[in-house]
């Protein structure tokens, strides 16, 4: 099993729709939980970080992390064909967890 | 320019031939780390570097051997390359700063390898 599962997509949603990203987790030494965006041909991009358990917010973007059910979210609002990418969680801890992790992503497509 | 540059870009190869795919950095960090992205499988570390001497393997490492020949430059080497080494590499390099854990990862464009 790997330590850090994500649902690949492909995801298609229309402009203006909310879109929610998941990754869940095993290693509960993981403390530390960001995304990055991928656009295609380009190497990752980190978009959001957050630490430990709680959410945060930036412009149409929120990071949740639920550290008591090791589950880890993303939501865009207002979703924009600019938003078409491809999403990968990553998560850093101590001790067994004290490597970048990369869930596989999550190829998102904004449609007009 | 990029602050994490990869060349070549894209490399097609024998299979049996050795290739090596470099990176160099100018963020002037510490850590570098070699990945390759396959569709499903996601990123996937090869071997990182914490400092010049320090070289460290990942999670895929056979097939692979690394260079750190200074602390910008992090060299990735298949000695002899297989099919299932085609995939996209990509070279990142990190600086935990004051939060040790703060590990954001700035990547290159990456490699596209593929063995034939």
């Amino acid at each position: 099993q790997k330590e850090v599962e994500q649902d690949p997509g492909p995801l298609s949603v229309p402009e203006g729709a909310i879109v929610s990203l998941n990754c869940t987790y095993s290693n509960s030494a993981f403390q530390y939980f960001m995304w990055y965006r991928q656009y295609s041909r380009k190497g990752p991009e980190l978009l959001m970080y957050t630490y430990s358990s709680g959410n945060k917010e930036d412009g149409r973007f929120t990071a949740q992390v639920d550290k008591s059910s090791k589950y880890i979210s993303l939501f865009i609002r207002d979703s924009q064909p600019s938003d078409s990418a491809t999403y990968l969680c990553a998560m850093i801890g101590t001790g067994t967890a004290s490597k970048l992790t990369f869930g596989t992503g999550t190829r998102l497509q904004v449609t007009l | 320019d990029a602050d994490v540059t990869q060349t070549p870009r894209n490399r097609i190869t024998k299979t049996g031939k050795r290739i090596m795919l470099e990176c160099s950095q100018t963020k002037g960090h510490d850590r570098m780390y070699w990945y390759r992205q396959d569709p499903g499988l996601g990123l996937r570390l090869i071997y990182y570097s914490f400092d010049v001497k320090d070289i460290n393997k990942g999670e895929i490492s056979d097939g692979y051997s690394v260079s750190r020949q200074a602390q910008a430059k992090f060299s990735l080497s298949l000695e002899s390359a297989i099919p299932n080494q085609t995939a996209l590499y990509f070279c990142a390099t990190s600086d935990p700063g004051t939060h040790y854990m703060n590990t954001e990862a700035f990547f290159g464009q990456g490699t596209r390898l593929t063995v034939v």
